[in-house]
């Protein structure tokens, strides 16, 4: 079974339209995390959650906004989208935010292309 | 700003070769990470070096930390065609209750049969 799963996998919109990215991780556990990955393979932290709470919130602009239902699900939601944000979104999971040692768990990415 | 830096930034061997990929780093840290990507995939942990540990091993895997030099370096031995990938070191600095790694860019590893 899949640990850390997203959907959809590939995403291909128009600029300005909104659209959302799920994450869901089966593994129980409390930190979810979301980054983005360019074209450089440079992989940058965009969100952190610990059980549904925002911990981590980078520079990012507020048309992104994540939303954790419960502590299984981290949701992306982005509107307006721009040519900028076409990207892969990797969704991590890791098992406790206050613990030293964590490693994370990440999902298989989504393909982001905005034209 | 990018914490961890990957040299070189991609390294093509011959199947049994041994492969090094190197990693520098600008702050402190509580621990360093290795990770794995391949293709089209998610990333893959591979493994943690505590900040207070100075070599490290797993399977083929080598994985040394030195501090005052603010680097690390991973080498994977006898390596395969199933070992081309992407590879990352990520630098856990954080502090308190908001766990943040910070990845380089990474090695590009391609093993030719």
């Amino acid at each position: 079974d899949t640990a850390v799963s997203q959907t959809p996998k590939y995403l291909v919109t128009q600029m300005g339209n909104d659209k959302s990215i799920k994450c869901e991780q089966n593994l129980g556990h409390d930190t979810m995390y979301w980054y983005k990955q360019d074209s450089k393979k440079f992989l940058k932290i965009m969100f952190s959650y610990n059980n549904k709470e925002l911990i981590i919130n980078e520079t990012v602009p507020n048309r992104f906004s994540p939303k954790s239902p419960d502590k299984a699900h981290l949701n992306l939601h982005i509107n307006s989208l721009e040519l900028g944000d076409s990207a892969v979104y990797f969704c991590a999971s890791s098992q406790h935010a206050g613990g030293f040692q964590e490693t994370q768990y990440f999902g298989p990415g989504t393909r982001l292309l905005v034209l | 700003s990018q914490q961890g830096e990957e040299d070189p930034q991609a390294l093509s061997i011959q199947e049994g070769e041994n492969a090094t990929m190197n990693c520098s780093y600008k702050t402190s840290i509580n621990n360093l990470q290795w990770y794995r990507q391949n293709s089209g995939r998610g990333l893959v942990h591979l493994i943690l070096i505590r900040s207070n540990e100075r070599e490290k091993h797993s399977g083929r895997l080598r994985v040394t930390l030195d501090t005052s030099k603010k680097s690390s370096s991973l080498l994977i031995t006898a390596s395969r065609a199933a070992d081309t990938a992407s590879y990352f070191c990520a630098t856990d600095s954080s502090s308190g209750s908001a766990r943040q790694l910070t990845f380089g860019s990474g090695t590009q590893l391609t093993v030719l049969p």
